[in-house]
């Protein structure tokens, strides 16, 4: 059964500094994996989609990087914002063309002003 | 153009009542998710549509679920009998196809009293 974990739960950092988020993933078969963030009270918005055959994906001041046979993905977020302040949460598409993703349970951001 | 949205934004039920969930994805997608999500955690898959089928129902709880997408688009999520246990946030989310980013609605927040 696939399980993702991710560290740390909670990170808060000062405006302007660049940081990283970890997810991990027990089965390293996989289809692809997908980063979300989620405000509070609000559904999530996807970030990056990584195919299982990629090893990285950039959008604006974010890089996404995936290593499949260790089974880790890192998000790296560049010269971070007071907006930026969210929970982030990665999730994995089982490699059996399944629909069934498979969620970490977040890791909660705070960028203080 | 117009999200996925999810009514209503919230319901309070009494226990053993009977609650119907809607969703209303984005026109043109053919995928439709429904996801549960309680304080803390990521969202739990439940169930998934590929048009008007459900393809992969293997994430309901039990029996007192059930969903249905009759026309290939609004989709229903029907909780009977509710239990304490079922109070939590009910995300539903839809892609144009399996291979694409997941838009999520803002949740139906299912409070069982």
């Amino acid at each position: 059964k696939q399980e993702v974990t991710q560290i740390p739960a909670a990170l808060s950092v000062p405006e302007g500094e660049n940081l990283v988020l970890n997810c991990s993933f027990t089965d390293s078969a996989i289809y692809n994996l997908q980063w979300f963030r989620q405000d509070p009270g609000k559904g999530l918005t996807s970030l990056l989609l990584i195919q299982s055959s990629q090893r990285e994906q950039t959008s604006g001041r974010l890089n996404a990087s995936l290593d499949k046979s260790s089974g880790r993905s890192t998000l790296y977020i560049a010269a971070s914002q007071p907006g930026d302040s969210a929970t982030y949460l990665c999730a994995v598409r089982p490699g059996d063309y399944g629909q069934n993703f498979v969620f970490g349970p977040g890791t909660r951001l705070s960028v203080l002003p | 153009g117009a999200g996925v949205s999810q009514t209503p934004s919230n319901k309070v039920t009494e226990k053993g009542k009977y609650v119907e969930l809607r969703c209303d994805p984005i026109s043109g997608h053919t995928a439709l998710y429904w996801y549960r999500q309680s304080l803390g955690q990521g969202p739990e898959f439940l169930i998934y549509f590929q048009g008007t089928g459900a393809a992969d129902d293997s994430g309901l709880p039990n029996d007192r679920f059930f969903a249905v997408r009759p026309e290939g688009s609004v989709s229903t999520l029907k909780i009977q009998r509710t239990e304490r246990g079922d109070s939590a946030v009910y995300l539903c989310a839809s892609s144009p196809e399996g291979n694409s980013p997941l838009h999520f609605g803002n949740g139906t927040r299912l409070t069982v009293t």
